[in-house]
């Protein structure tokens, strides 16, 4: 079955980057997915990238796919204060159920 | 404001009770689903619902049910029968008409805590 996997915890210096990173197992995954988690609140899509895509860069935001390797990762240019929380990739498997397998998410703190 | 809601956004029940967790949106998503959240196991599926009327097992049913009556409504209880109830429940809902029809959006979750 699928499995997505992530470090549980990231601490980075304000104004620094962060990169969060993220393992998946399913081979036929179509889009992959990075989900902010606020405390106490729901989840709020952030940005996503197609399988046939390396790249995509939206603002401070930079997501990379390594499809050979099944590994995505989260970059975060100049980390504020405000990006404190827990972050989720996760994956749709292309089979039309329209489900998604998320991580365990990352929390990440940011260090004054 | 199109969105989704939950409610309540805390809930405390005694032990044995049923409780019934509220869901709704006017995104016109075909689509309903409803997580669990736990500590350092990220978001675990319950049930999903793809039309109304019909609706699917997702990993961890057990102890849980629903109900798809209206498109805008997936209300979810929490059965007696769930041995740990205590979590952060959270609901998300996707249009499954887009080209990215596994985008899903979430409510804000609602806290349940059994005492």
């Amino acid at each position: 079955g699928e499995d997505v996997e992530q470090s549980l915890f990231l601490s980075v210096r304000e104004g620094d980057s962060s990169v969060i990173n993220c393992t998946y197992t399913d081979s036929s995954s179509t889009y992959l997915y990075w989900y902010k988690q606020e405390p106490g609140a729901g989840l709020q899509l952030l940005t996503y990238i197609f399988s046939n895509m390396d790249m995509k860069q939206d603002q401070r935001l930079t997501v990379l796919l390594n499809k050979k390797d099944k590994h995505l990762s989260l970059r975060i240019a100049d980390t504020q204060t405000g990006d404190s929380a827990i972050y989720f990739c996760a994956e749709a498997n292309g089979f039309g159920n329209e489900k998604l397998t998320f991580g365990t998410g990352t929390r990440l703190t940011i260090i004054p | 404001d199109g969105g989704i809601t939950q409610s309540p956004k805390y809930l405390f029940r005694k032990e044995g009770q049923n409780v019934t967790l509220s869901c709704e949106q006017n995104l016109n998503h075909d689509a309903m689903y409803w997580y669990r959240q736990d500590p350092g196991q990220g978001l675990r599926l319950i049930y999903y619902s793809q039309i109304v009327n019909d609706f699917q097992k997702g990993d961890i049913a057990e102890g849980y049910s629903v109900s798809r009556e209206k498109k805008e409504s997936f209300p979810l209880t929490v059965t007696s029968a769930q041995k740990n109830p205590t979590a952060f429940y959270l609901c998300a809902s996707s249009n499954l008409k887009r080209e990215l029809k596994d985008t899903q959006y979430f409510g804000p979750g609602t806290r349940l805590t059994v005492l």
